[in-house]
């Protein structure tokens, strides 16, 4: 348990579907991010919330929507995905920017 | 730019034998240095982590890593592994000077411990 609660763990949606990831942490932190971990490929940062403010996306394609409403809650929407999209969904934060990251268990995500 | 090169994808090894498994960094500013840990179906763990002070830097299970700044290095190294030691290992870097997120992680170090 790292204080880093992620919900769903597993979803399975169709590529017509409008989904979201939901990101939770009570521990303090002021950055949270999403990465994206998928088969044979190493870890990809997707978003990264900075006090609430998006400071990074890396070139991730629209149809993934990140939202940051507080500094305790995060969430990924998802809609119109590909079947490439299927992937460990994994959500993380830290204190401040340059220190360790804590991480959620993932969401594992299906697109059929 | 920083990067974090992991120069062994697997490492398979016998119960109760020593492991290295090897990391290399690459950055023009000074880095903090950490370690992580991924069992099946699980999100990432911190192992381990170099901040500053001594190079040398221990886990609560016995691993250890040893930041070597001549060599660029980050080795993890334990003397004698466990069946449930089996999991991805990462190494990640990150720029205390930048204001901005900053933590790369290498592709990862499947360690498999057979019995």
């Amino acid at each position: 348990e790292t204080g880093v609660t992620q919900t769903p763990r597993h979803l399975v949606m169709g590529m017509t579907n409008k989904k979201s990831l939901k990101c939770e942490q009570h521990l303090g932190h002021n950055a949270m991010y999403w990465y994206k971990q998928s088969a044979k490929k190493p870890l990809e940062l997707m978003f990264v919330y900075n006090f609430k403010e998006q400071t990074e996306n890396n070139s991730v394609p629209s149809r993934f929507s990140p939202e940051c409403p507080n500094s305790s809650h995060l969430f990924l929407h998802l809609h119109t995905l590909q079947p490439e999209d299927s992937a460990l969904y994994l959500c993380a934060s830290s204190r401040r920017a340059d220190t360790e990251a804590f991480f959620g268990q993932g969401t594992r995500l299906t697109v059929v | 730019a920083q990067s974090v090169t992991q120069l062994d994808s697997q490492v398979p090894v016998f119960e109760e034998a020593p492991v290295e498994l090897r990391c290399n960094y690459s950055s023009s500013v000074s880095v903090y240095l950490f370690w992580y840990v991924q069992y099946p179906n699980q999100g990432l763990q911190l192992l381990l982590k170099y901040l500053s002070g001594s190079t040398l830097v221990e886990s609560i299970n016995g691993f250890e890593a040893e930041f070597n700044k001549s060599q660029t290095s980050f080795h993890l190294r334990k003397p004698s592994v466990h069946i449930s030691d089996t999991a991805e290992y990462f190494c990640a870097v990150s720029n205390p000077e930048g204001s901005n997120y900053k933590l790369t992680f290498g592709k990862g170090t499947l360690l498999t411990v057979n019995p």
